[in-house]
């Protein structure tokens, strides 16, 4: 089955500086990578995700960069507020199953 | 469009009892997926249905758990004889299950087990 990593497992960071976290995983087949952001006690929804066939896509200050021949993905956010604290997950998909990385949990000091 | 529903939020139960979990999908969905998220954990798929069929259940412990998505109503995730360890978040998802490419899958808010 997939093995996937996220790391680092816990990131703190000053309001307004980035965060980047990044996940690698061992599976050549997969072909979707989305991120998910989770807050306690609620359903992980869907922030960015990427298709195989880009490397690099952008939404306001958040953007996700794919590495095939590498196998990981990266998550940045750019000008990091408060209201970005939450747990994230990156889990990339092969055929319809999702393969979640064990989280990062991020912190962004106001 | 509602989302994903699904019921209850959040669920009691004593070891030996059984627990129903209920989903339905998004409107024009037909395909559910089934994870279980322990505490501080990611994720992990249990199964894969289509409407009136099981198409991978890898994940699901062979054992007291068994799931269903049958032509009329919800999808269920059954647990029998319940033991704390399946205290956890059980969330659904569900897909459009169009051909064409990687399926998006929307994420319904989970029902939390407690098992006493």
């Amino acid at each position: 089955g997939e093995n996937v990593e996220q790391h680092p497992s816990t990131l703190s960071v000053q309001e307004g500086d980035s965060a980047v976290i990044k996940c690698t995983y061992s599976d050549s087949a997969s072909n979707y990578f989305p991120w998910y952001k989770q807050e306690l006690g609620k359903r992980p929804q869907l922030i960015i995700d990427i298709r195989s066939n880009v490397g690099e896509k952008k939404d306001q200050r958040i953007a996700v960069t794919l590495n095939k021949t590498a196998k990981h993905f990266s998550l940045h956010i750019t000008e990091t507020q408060p209201v970005d604290s939450a747990v994230y997950f990156c889990a990339p998909l092969n055929d319809y199953k999702l393969s979640f990385g064990a989280g990062t949990t991020v912190t962004v000091r106001a | 469009n509602a989302g994903v529903m699904q019921n209850p939020r959040h669920l009691v139960r004593r070891r030996g009892q059984e627990a129903r979990l209920r989903c339905s999908p998004m409107k024009g969905h037909s395909h559910v997926y089934w994870y279980r998220q322990l505490p501080e954990e990611g994720l992990k798929f249990m199964v894969y249905l289509q409407k009136e069929n099981i198409i991978d259940e890898s994940g699901m412990p062979k054992e007291r758990f068994s799931a269903e998505f049958p032509k009329e109503g919800p999808s269920i995730l059954r647990i029998q004889q319940v033991v704390r360890g399946d205290s956890a978040a059980y969330f659904c998802a569900s897909s459009t299950g169009l051909a064409g490419g990687p399926d998006e899958q929307f994420f319904g808010p989970g029902t939390r087990l407690t098992v006493l």
